[in-house]
């Protein structure tokens, strides 16, 4: 069974701040990807950024980065210059290696960022 | 503009109503996922569909019977639905499973449904 854990409910950053919010996660599988969501008040999940597990390179996407430690299991999302627009709840998911047959993404509960002008 | 098309936005339904939620995508996926998500909880998987055949069932009531008639069109049908079942229900769409690398999946706005 696969649990991910995000122990910040909520955060309030200072505009153009970095801010980093944390993942842990636990899992007995060998091969599987991580992955960061957004979620404005709107509803809809927005895909920010993803980390295989074999990757042996941090992910990248813009203003987001992903800082990975395999040892411990961790999964963190950077996001640099933070912005008004970027206040919105954030979930960090993971799933096994689909070719083994297992499609279920599973969520953690997620941080609700509050960016503060 | 997200390329998972979901519709309604919005559905109020009595307890004795039969409604049905509707997802598209024309991304050429082949996997097709149902998420119910609470307020202020993470989504929960309810279906996988893969290659148009239900794949994963996390053991959803019989009062929620899913669909896929081809590879672009998800259904979910709904009947004698109770005031607990109000929620957002998500839809994602994510490339062939078993050839793509853990591509990550698509969703659309959702469906905010409410029961009374």
């Amino acid at each position: 069974a696969q649990k991910i854990t995000q122990t910040q409910p909520g955060m309030f950053v200072q505009e153009k701040e970095a801010v980093t919010l944390d993942c842990t996660y636990d899992t007995s599988d060998q091969s599987y990807g991580l992955f960061w969501y957004k979620q404005p008040s709107s509803g809809e999940m927005i895909f920010l950024i993803y980390q295989g597990s074999y990757d042996e390179q941090n992910a990248t996407e813009g203003r987001y980065s992903l800082n990975f430690q395999k040892a411990r299991k961790s999964a963190n999302l950077v996001i640099s210059a933070s912005q008004l627009g970027d206040s919105a709840m954030y979930f960090c998911a993971m799933r096994p290696d689909p070719n083994f047959g297992n499609e279920k993404l599973t969520f953690g509960t997620g941080t609700r960022l509050t960016i503060i002008p | 503009d997200t390329e998972v098309t979901q519709t309604p936005k919005h559905l109020v339904m009595g307890m004795t109503n039969k409604k049905s939620l509707k997802c598209e995508q024309h991304m050429g996926h082949r996997a097709m996922y149902w998420y119910k998500q609470k307020a202020k909880k993470p989504p929960e998987l309810m279906f996988v569909y893969s290659y148009e055949k239900l794949s994963i069932n996390e053991s959803v009531p019989s009062r929620f019977s899913p669909e896929c008639p081809n590879s672009s069109l998800l259904n979910l049908h709904l009947h004698a639905l109770q005031p607990e079942d109000s929620a957002l229900y998500l839809c994602a769409s994510s490339q062939d499973p078993g050839t793509a690398n853990n591509s990550p999946l698509h969703f659309g706005n959702g469906t905010r449904l409410t029961v009374t």
